[in-house]
């Protein structure tokens, strides 16, 4: 089974503050995993993604990601918060033995604070 | 290009009415699915097709049908509606099946049973 837990499903950080999105994982074999950004009334857009290559991730607007299989975690981080940062965010896990088919977490709301 | 297309993208319809949501594709994307979005819950797999001709079920299959009879379509049909399907449906496509593709979304449809 795979699956993924999003810690705090609110987030408030302030604008220019430093944005920590936290994602732990389970994965029986070893997994990719994906960040996805929704904002209101859209659908998802991927941010950004763990394929094995390497473990610091680098994604769009601002985002990276780091792969700790030790913790297995993978938090989502931005040096500083844009207001247009607010959105909900979305872990993911697929694994190679699953057809491609990826679990989501529940999603942490990020609100940004002028 | 317009990726995923997704129609309507809201929909009121009374108990044991049925409708087709539909979901295009422009990109000859082979793998597509259809999740559910319900607040606190994340998404949850309803169906996914790895192919044309070829569909499977997901986390939460009942009450829904699909069919794959081209590579760029792939509709959801809800049989006989019940307010437990009050929902926002995403319907997401990959290139493929190898599971570090990530998901390319539509914008969704809204459905409410009333």
């Amino acid at each position: 089974a795979q699956s993924v837990t999003q810690l705090g499903s609110h987030v408030s950080v302030s604008e220019g503050a430093l944005v920590l999105l936290r994602c732990n994982y389970s994965s029986s074999v070893p997994p990719y995993l994906f960040w996805y950004v929704q904002y209101p009334n859209q659908g998802l857009q991927l941010l950004l993604k763990y394929t094995s290559a390497a473990t610091l991730v680098k994604g769009i607007n601002g985002f990276e990601a780091e792969f700790k299989k030790s913790e297995t975690s993978f938090h989502l981080t931005k040096p500083s918060a844009h207001m247009s940062d607010a959105a909900e965010y979305f872990c993911a896990v697929s694994k190679w033995t699953n057809a491609g088919k990826s679990t989501f977490g529940d999603g942490t709301t990020l609100t940004v604070k002028p | 290009n317009a990726g995923v297309t997704q129609t309507p993208k809201f929909q009121v319809l009374k108990t044991g009415q049925s409708m087709t949501l539909q979901c295009a594709q422009d990109m000859n994307h082979e793998y597509m699915s259809w999740y559910r979005q319900d607040p606190g819950m994340g998404l949850r797999l309803i169906h996914y097709s790895v192919g044309a001709g070829i569909t499977d079920q997901g986390e939460v299959p009942n009450g829904y049908n699909v069919s794959r009879s081209t590579t760029e379509d792939f509709p959801l049909r809800l049989l006989s509606a019940a307010p437990s399907q009050t929902s926002v449906y995403f319907c997401a496509s990959s290139p493929g099946t190898g599971a570090d593709y990530g998901y390319t979304f539509g914008s969704g449809t809204r459905l409410t049973v009333v």
